[in-house]
């Protein structure tokens, strides 16, 4: 059974500081997404990174595919009240279903 | 574009009954849709895999015989709990791969399931 495993499970921070949310994994992934998810909602796709190494930036995120496509990091500058919620990366297992395994999950809190 | 309904938002039922759950694709046509659960403040954990016109593939651990899943159609899948205990209350999530987009999973809002 392929884990994703993200650190830290839980955060909360003051308005401007800098935090960095990692998911790791054993396994050789396709594709890795990150989702962000609000209470009572579904999850919703900031980025997929396909290549090993790939850095993508959304604003003040960074993303960062690792160089043997296992694990991944997000990083948030400045966060903001507003980047509150739930951070979930998740790994596709390509193929005929590609299926996606979900990490554990990052519970962000920023406080105004 | 790409968005997925689904019905209802939430539902309170008593133990015992079954409940369905439709999981639509509006403006795409989705031959494969996900079936996942998340419990408070956890992650989601995929239930099955359903395919138009075939039988759903369920995870390891996740009963077949307690949560149907039909795929009638190209823009709709559904989920029933039967015979539902309180163990069963969550939250239930979709997700719908287009025809022409096979990389990407489009996300329903969740439903969110009570049983008494």
């Amino acid at each position: 059974t392929q884990l994703l495993e993200q650190s830290p499970q839980f955060l909360s921070i003051q308005e401007g500081e800098n935090l960095t949310v990692y998911c790791n994994s054993s396994s050789v992934f396709s594709s890795l997404q990150w989702y962000r998810q609000e209470p009572g909602e579904g999850p919703v796709l900031l980025v997929t990174v396909v290549t090993g190494g790939e850095v993508k930036k959304l604003k003040r995120l960074t993303f960062q595919f690792g160089d043997a496509r296992k694990d991944s990091s997000l990083h948030i500058t400045a966060a903001q009240p507003g980047d509150t919620g739930l951070y979930l990366c998740a790994g596709a297992e390509g193929g005929a279903t590609n299926k996606l395994i979900f990490g554990t999950g990052t519970l962000l809190a920023v406080q105004p | 574009g790409a968005v997925v309904s689904q019905h209802p938002s939430w539902v309170i039922c008593k133990s015992g009954t079954s409940v369905k759950i439709e999981c639509r694709s509006l403006d795409f046509q989705a031959t494969t849709m996900f079936w996942y659960r998340q419990f408070p403040k956890q992650s989601l954990m995929l239930m099955a895999t359903s395919n138009e016109g075939s039988k759903a593939t369920y995870e390891q651990g996740v009963e077949k015989d307690k949560f149907l899943i039909n795929h009638a159609s190209l823009t709709l899948s559904t989920l029933t709990v039967t015979s539902a205990h309180p163990e069963d209350s969550s939250f239930y999530i979709c997700s719908a791969q287009a025809l022409t987009s096979t990389d990407t999973q489009y996300f329903g809002p969740g439903t969110r399931l009570t049983v008494l």
